[in-house]
């Protein structure tokens, strides 16, 4: 079965280090999002992608960067991880189109310490 | 500004009983709206998809409104059992059929026995 999963699970990390979260689908989806979830704020759109060398920043992207070099893949970077971004992190994808629905991973608790 | 907001309080009703969320959205004209379940360390389900010439839209004890003049949707779960407590999450895409979702906060719903 088509599936989406996320690496690894559950970091800890300092502040000041690279960070980078992994996220593999094998829908065969153009499209691939990454959001953060944090209590009362809900999904925030980090960045997206809607197929191979194809990256857009979303509404949260400040210290965060996304390449896309296949159809699989979009691993999002943390360049110098901060406290602010402690959060869970959610993969999605989706096919191309209208009213398309999204396939979310099963999340990465990040803590920055 | 644009906004997406849900019922933050949590909701607690008692199972066999009909649960009404809401989601209500302003400086938005979304074409369609989504719902989705997230499960407590899981990521969001995919429920169901509403669009704005529609009404009302049904799948088995689930039941969602979507009225674009009031710039609400309900979502109603019907007969309701512990097995429905989760997180609920309404989305609109305001990028014109692109995709890129914008999610409410969420409402926790807690069904007891």
């Amino acid at each position: 079965d088509a599936e989406i999963t996320q690496s690894p699970r559950h970091k800890i990390t300092e502040t000041g280090r690279q960070v980078t979260l992994a996220c593999h689908q094998t829908w065969n989806h153009n499209n691939m999002f990454w959001y953060r979830q944090d209590l009362g704020h809900g999904l925030r759109l980090i960045h997206y992608s809607y197929g191979v060398q194809d990256t857009n920043k979303g509404e949260v992207s400040d210290g965060y960067s996304v390449s896309r070099s296949n159809t699989e893949d979009l691993p999002l970077t943390l360049e110098s991880a901060a406290s602010s971004q402690t959060s869970v992190y959610f993969c999605a994808s989706s096919e191309s189109g209208r009213e398309e629905t999204q396939y979310f991973g099963p999340g990465t608790r990040l803590l920055v310490l | 500004s644009q906004k997406i907001e849900q019922n933050s309080e949590a909701l607690n009703i008692q199972e066999g009983k009909t649960a009404t969320l809401t989601c209500n959205y302003t400086n938005y004209s979304p074409a369609y709206l989504q719902w989705y379940r997230q499960d407590p360390g899981r990521g969001p389900v995919f429920l169901l998809l509403i669009r704005e010439n529609e009404k009302e839209k049904r799948k088995e004890r689930l039941k969602v409104t979507f009225d674009t003049t009031l710039k609400q949707s309900l979502f109603h779960i019907t007969a309701s059992q512990p097995a429905d407590s989760a997180t609920y999450l309404c989305a609109l895409d305001p990028s014109g059929g692109y995709n890129k979702l914008i999610f409410g906060a969420g409402t926790r719903l807690a069904v007891h026995p």
